[in-house]
Order: structure tokens, then sequence, then C-alpha cells
């Protein structure tokens, strides 16, 4: 059985202040990794994805991979009351292109 | 523009009733799925297909039924024989390989009354 495990939060962050999302996964053969973000009654929406080991950064979010620790991370740098979310991780395979999720990090940035 | 149309928003089912989920595409995707989510949980896979006339269970495929016998459209059936049926309904769409992620639809807010 494939899992993806997140810390179901909620976790509380200043407005300004780095918000470090994590993520672990139990399949070595694991191949893709991504994140969503869903507003309470809304559909996900992808904000990042990394195949590589090491970090990609786009504007103010980073995603780390590390393959050999099964694990991948979000960082958002200065968090603003707008990133107040549920942020899904999700890994993929290639049989169907399946995604498997965790079940989502509620943050909430305050002002 | 293209995307992903799930209908109805909102739908509620009596004790005992069968209801359709409608989801279509115009991304021109071939791999199509749906998922439920409960409140304050993750997403759990129902049913996917990767081409016209074929699909298959996901992890939670009891009291559900689908089809899909147009490239644009994936329907889902919620039977009588799923008990526990309220929960969001979410459609996406997806290019068939795991490096691509997902596109969803706005969702279906499923109420049993």
């Amino acid at each position: 059985q494939k899992e993806v495990e997140q810390n179901s939060g909620p976790l509380s962050v200043p407005e300004g202040a780095i918000a470090s999302l994590n993520c672990t996964y139990s399949d070595r053969g694991s191949q893709s990794f991504f994140w969503y973000r869903q507003y309470s009654g809304k559909s996900p929406e992808l904000i990042m994805f990394i195949y590589s080991n090491g970090d990609k950064e786009d504007g103010r979010f980073t995603a780390q991979l590390n393959k050999a620790s099964q694990y991948v991370s979000l960082l958002i740098r200065d968090s603003q009351p707008s990133d107040s979310a549920t942020y899904l991780c999700a890994v993929g395979y290639n049989q169907g292109g399946k995604l498997i999720f965790g079940q989502g990090t509620e943050l909430s940035v305050k002002p | 523009d293209g995307g992903i149309t799930q209908s109805p928003k909102y739908l509620f089912r009596k004790e005992g009733q069968n209801v359709t989920l409608s989801c279509e595409q115009n991304l021109n995707h071939d791999a199509m799925y749906w998922y439920r989510q409960d409140p304050g949980q993750g997403l759990r896979l129902i049913y996917y297909s990767q081409i016209v006339n074929d699909f298959q269970k996901g992890d939670i495929a009891e009291g559900y039924s689908v089809s899909r016998e147009k490239k644009e459209s994936f329907p889902l059936t919620v039977t009588s024989a799923q008990k526990n049926p309220t929960a969001f309904y979410l459609c996406a769409t997806g290019q068939g390989a795991a490096g691509y992620g997902y596109t969803f639809g706005s969702g279906t807010r499923l109420t049993v009354v």
C-alpha cells in the first residue's frame, strides 16, 4: 500500500514568516511530486512540482525533494494571509498516471 | 477556454437513490479520475480511466460505477449500495503519465437527505 503522510496541522505562522510544510512517502518507486493548494470549499490547484533531488524555486515557493530520505517539503517565504489554505502533497506513479495524496496540512497565516 | 466542467455543484440524494455526477473536459487529456474528499481528509481515488471504453477501480470503488464512452466524458454514479456518500467529489484529468499532475474540476458536493 503506497502511503503519503503529512502533518494535519493546523500550522500557524505570522505574516511575513516562512511556512514549512512536510510530506513523507513510502514507495521508493515514486517518480514525481506535487504540491496543491486548496482553499476551503474549492478544488485543489497545482502550485509546485518537482522530479529531481534538490530544491526548485518559483517566486515565494520552494519545493525540496530528498529521495534517499523519502521526503518532500514546501517552503513559503514572506507568508501572506492569502496563503491560508490546506496544502496537499501528492506523489505520482507511472501506473495509470495516478497520484496518491496525503491528508493535507492546514496553514493559517495570522496578520 | 480549455477546462473541466463538473455538474451539478450541489446534489442532494435521498436514501436508496442512485445519482450521477457529470464530468466533461475539453483539454484533450487521455486520463480521467474521480476522487472523494471527506472533511479534513485528503483525496481518495474511486475510479480512473486511461482510454475510452476502459476504466479501473481505485481504492474505494465499492458503491460507485463509471463509464467512459467518450474521451471528453467520465460520469460517476453513486449507487444505493454506497452507505455513506456524503462528501465532496472531484473529477480530474491528466495526460496519463506520472509526471504531469492533474487538472481538477470545481467539484460536486453530495449530501444525503
